[in-house]
């Protein structure tokens, strides 16, 4: 089962921060948290991932909190090709558990 | 450096044949996972291979699923026997060797096929 909860949509100006929160309340200290999206039935593509400190790469940005039980994706200039379902997965750091959980994920939606 | 490639990407099998979808992984990848998504659903973790062996299976079902990744050539997951219930999305994804110790950026991070469309007539 999956140990996230997203809102399941959300709608975004194009040209605007997209803000897109996680919560995983229960999560471990070995655990980390991957970010993951999947545009209209492709596969899922990789996008982010972190432990406790604030993370940014070329795609987008990833703030956790203090206590580590919720975060947020952050694209900082939302286009129409970030329409996509977005996935918050806890994973554990340990060698030999590499599968992903995926829940529900939330649909954003890039409004012109 | 191509991706993951999967083949085919549309398959249509009537009830009762067998399909065979097919995974290359990215070059220099040893670790393969395969993915189901049903209709309108996320995706659910199936089975993660490295050469010549099954690590974890704990996704696929019991009967008629397997999968095996040879030390030449590309994954294969079989399905035999198929139903209606098997028509779905099936993706592949690879990972490289792991690192020696914690790492950033690409480390553990999964790169995934197109997928495979199985409809069952």
């Amino acid at each position: 089962d999956a140990k996230t909860t997203q809102p399941p949509s959300m709608d975004c100006a194009e040209g605007r921060a997209a803000n897109l929160p996680c919560n995983h309340s229960t999560i471990s200290g070995n655990e980390y948290v991957y970010w993951y999206r999947q545009i209209h039935s492709q596969g899922p593509q990789y996008i982010i991932h972190g432990l406790k400190n604030n993370e940014t790469n070329e795609m987008a940005s990833l703030i956790i909190t203090e206590d580590r039980k919720s975060s947020t994706l952050i694209l900082p200039h939302a286009t129409l090709r970030d329409t996509a379902v977005y996935y918050c997965i806890v994973r554990p750091y340990n060698f030999g558990n590499e599968k992903l959980t995926f829940g529900t994920g939330t649909r954003l939606t890039i409004i012109p | 450096n191509a991706g993951v490639m999967q083949n085919p990407r549309h398959l249509v099998r009537r009830r009762g044949q067998e399909a065979r979808l097919r995974c290359s992984p990215m070059k220099g990848h040893s670790h393969v996972y395969w993915y189901r998504q049903l209709p309108e659903e996320g995706l659910k973790f199936m089975v993660y291979l490295q050469k010549e062996n099954i690590i974890d299976e704990s996704g696929m079902p019991k009967e008629r699923f397997s999968a095996e990744f040879p030390k030449e050539g590309p994954s294969i997951l079989r399905i035999q026997q198929v139903v209606r219930g098997d028509s779905a999305a099936y993706f592949c994804a690879s990972s490289p060797p792991v690192a020696g110790g914690a790492g950033r950026g690409s480390y553990n991070e999964q790169f995934f096929g197109p997928g495979t469309r199985l409809t069952v007539l």
